[in-house]
C-alpha cells in the first residue's frame, strides 16, 4: 500500500454528526488525494492536496472539507454526515511518476 | 456524466481464457491511461498504464491496446488464472494530472 495507512478502517455514524477520516503516509510524497468509491461510479475525486496547507476541490467536493497541516497527514472531514455519504473512502498519493497514483486500504463509512 | 465508460460490468471466463475489458473516453486532453486491479477489501493497485503515443503495451500477461482515433483502450489478460479474479478499473488523466477519471469497473471471475 505504498506506505499509506487510513484510520479508522470502518465507521458507523448517525446522520448529522461530524466525521473525520485520516490518511497517513510515510514516504514524504507531496501530492495526496481523497476518493470515494461507489458501485456503478468507480472512484471519484473529492479533494486533493499539493503541499502543506495547499488543497483544491475535485469532482465531488460538496459536503466535504480537507486539511493538511503536515506533509504526512491528510484529513477528510464530513461536517454533517448524510446517508448519501455512505461509501468507501480511499486516500492516494502520487508516486515518482507524473501521473502514477497509489492507494491506501480504504475506510468503509456507513451513515445511518 | 461519466467521462470514461467501461464495459462489460462483469465477465466470467475459464482458466486459460483471454478476458478483454474495454474503455472509451471523450476528452482528448487525457494523456495517461492506467488500469487498476482491486481485490475485495483492498485498495486499487496500479497494474499497467499507457500513453497515447503508443498503440500497445505489454507487462507479463497483461496487455493494453490503445486506439487514439477511436478514443478507446482495452485490457487483455493472457492465460487468465483464478487468482486474476478481481475488479478492474480503467482510468484517464490529463496534463494537469490532478483530475483522474475512472471507469465504473469490471468484475472478472476466472473459473478453474
Amino acid at each position: 500500500d505504498a506506505g499509506i495507512t487510513q484510520s479508522p478502517r470502518h465507521k458507523v455514524t448517525e446522520t448529522g454528526t461530524p466525521v473525520t477520516l485520516r490518511c497517513h503516509q510515510t514516504e514524504n510524497h507531496r501530492y495526496m488525494y481523497w476518493y470515494r468509491q461507489d458501485p456503478g461510479h468507480g472512484l471519484r475525486l473529492i479533494h486533493y492536496s499539493y503541499g502543506v496547507k495547499d488543497t483544491d476541490k475535485g469532482e465531488v467536493s460538496d459536503g466535504y472539507s480537507v486539511s493538511r497541516s503536515k506533509t504526512e497527514d491528510f484529513l477528510l472531514t464530513l461536517e454533517s454526515a448524510t446517508s448519501s455519504q455512505t461509501s468507501v473512502y480511499f486516500c492516494a498519493i502520487r508516486g515518482l511518476g507524473f501521473h502514477e497514483q497509489y492507494f491506501g486500504p480504504g475506510t468503509r463509512l456507513t451513515v445511518t | 456524466q461519466q467521462q470514461v465508460k467501461q464495459s462489460p460490468q462483469s465477465l466470467i471466463v475459464q482458466k486459460g481464457g483471454i478476458p478483454i475489458i474495454n474503455c472509451a473516453y471523450e476528452n482528448t486532453a487525457f494523456d495517461y491511461f492506467p488500469w487498476y486491479q482491486q481485490f475485495p477489501g483492498k485498495g486499487p493497485a496500479l497494474l499497467i498504464a499507457i500513453r497515447p503515443d503508443v498503440s500497445e503495451k505489454k507487462e507479463g500477461r497483461f496487455t493494453i491496446s490503445f486506439n487514439k482515433s477511436a478514443k478507446q483502450f482495452s485490457l487483455h489478460i493472457m492465460d487468465s488464472q483464478p487468482g486474476d479474479s478481481a475488479t478492474y478499473f480503467c482510468a484517464a488523466d490529463g496534463v494537469n494530472n490532478n483530475d483522474m477519471r475512472f471507469g465504473a469497473g469490471t468484475r472478472l471471475t476466472v473459473k478453474p
